[in-house]
């Protein structure tokens, strides 16, 4: 059962505009999500998160917004960059085991390219 | 200066071996996790260990078995391998007590043949 859904696979802007990433989650008990950014044959690297408190957050040209009512979140990056293609995963804690050891489930991503 | 790394970051075999994939961070934290991204690219936790001590096991076959010899450290060892073993396996790392950023390694592919 996919509680964090990405339902684009791929996504191509072209330079300098905006990108937007979507995420739906099913589990209402999440309250704490993260994006992560893997490049080829890397690791994910933390982007940024958001806590269900707030309904924003930015860092730099990445903001994410969330809308706890819909379960949805959503990445902006303003402006894209070429560096910026890369697959973008949405994720949350699981968060049963109590402990903060619970590990995170991920959607599958989004592969973003951006065109020169 | 590498935060958490893996080795080896390559690893093919012949099914029936057993192998190995080490696990190392430098951050001080006090959890650390093993995930699979399988061929659809699902990333999926198999483990978490918490100051060494065992905290998930997301119903991983018994032939997967992690040792955490201090808390720096969370070693994988897999035994007889599958072909259906063939994924990247990623470790990671994070604060605990509530801080949920965690912080990845390169990752290990391993291929089965």
């Amino acid at each position: 059962d996919q509680q964090v859904k990405q339902n684009s696979p791929s996504l191509s802007v072209q330079e300098g505009r905006i990108s937007i990433l979507n995420c739906d989650y099913t589990n209402s008990m999440f309250d704490y999500f993260l994006w992560y950014k893997k490049y080829p044959a890397e690791g994910p690297t933390f982007l940024i998160s958001i806590s269900s408190i707030k309904d924003k957050n930015e860092d730099g040209r990445f903001t994410v917004f969330l809308n706890k009512s819909a379960k949805h979140l959503s990445l902006h990056i303003v402006p894209s960059q070429p560096g910026d293609s890369a697959v973008y995963f949405c994720a949350a804690p699981r968060g049963y085991s109590g402990g903060g050891a619970d590990g995170l489930t991920f959607g599958k991503g989004t592969h973003l390219i951006i065109q020169p | 200066d590498t935060a958490v790394s893996q080795t080896p970051k390559y690893l093919v075999t012949q099914m029936g071996n057993d192998k190995s994939i080490k696990c190392e961070q430098n951050l001080g934290h006090d959890t650390m996790y093993w995930y699979k991204q399988d061929s659809k690219k699902f990333l999926k936790i198999m483990f978490s260990y918490n100051n060494k001590e065992l905290i998930i096991n997301e119903t991983v076959p018994n032939r997967f078995s992690p040792k955490s010899p201090d808390k720096a450290h969370l070693n994988l060892h897999i035994n007889s391998l599958e072909l259906g073993d063939s994924a990247v396996y990623f470790c990671a790392s994070s604060q605990g007590g509530g801080e949920e950023t965690q912080y990845f390694g390169p990752g290990t592919r391993l291929l089965v043949l």
